[in-house]
């Protein structure tokens, strides 16, 4: 069965340090793969998302996440947050012909000053 | 501004009672999801509709129904409401006319208390 991992519940980072988060996938053939980023109070917001070709996916707000199929991983990274980063982050992947997503249980980021 | 639109945003009821939930996807989107999201639980898909008919369902109670309008609008009816069903309920769309997508585009959500 497909299933999504996100092993850090809360990441804390300094302002202007990277970071990165991480996201593991079981799924038996090539997966759809997606962030969202979820403010407080707000709805998710699609961040990036990979289907294909280039590994390395670039998404808006600086963020950017490569795929390893080797790792079955797709970690979101950024090289300089800013403190409107806090958030809450979801991967999450599709597969199969029921056009869902499985979902992550999300990294909260706390951004310190 | 995602195009999802969901009312309304907040809604405090008591228990036993019921309320309905709407939500109008992106123009053009044929697909509708329903999560509840609450603190203990994370994000839990509820139900799909695809143009007005079922598609799949999820963790969703038999207390809880929606359906999907010829508008393509959809509605979430949660009935005798208990303390444990306070929570975010989302709306996602997906999938324009052109073919099938696993991209949603989720709407701003539906703060639900019971108290």
């Amino acid at each position: 069965a497909q299933s999504v991992t996100q092993p850090d519940i809360h990441i804390t980072v300094s302002e202007g340090a990277s970071l990165e988060l991480r996201c593991n996938y079981s799924y038996g053939a090539t997966p759809y793969l997606f962030w969202y980023v979820q403010s407080p109070g707000q709805g998710l917001q699609l961040l990036l998302k990979y289907f294909s070709g280039d590994t390395l996916v670039q998404g808006i707000k600086g963020f950017e996440a490569e795929f390893k199929r080797s790792q079955s991983s797709f970690n979101l990274r950024k090289p300089s947050v800013h403190w409107s980063d806090a958030a809450e982050y979801f991967c999450a992947v599709g597969g199969g012909s029921n056009y869902q997503l499985i979902w992550g249980a999300g990294t909260k980021l706390i951004i310190k000053p | 501004d995602s195009g999802v639109t969901q009312t309304p945003k907040h809604l405090i009821t008591a228990t036993g009672q019921r309320v309905t939930l709407r939500c109008s996807p992106r123009s053009g989107d044929l697909s509708v999801y329903w999560y509840q999201q609450s603190l203990d639980q994370g994000l839990q898909f509820l139900i799909q509709y695809y143009n007005g008919e079922e598609r799949a369902k999820g963790n969703i109670l038999e207390r809880f129904s929606a359906q999907q309008f010829p508008d393509l609008h959809s509605e979430l009816n949660l009935s005798s409401l208990e303390l444990g069903d306070s929570a975010l309920y989302f709306c996602a769309s997906s999938v324009g006319p052109s073919g099938f997508s696993y991209e949603q585009y989720f709407g701003p959500g539906t703060r639900l208390t019971v108290t």
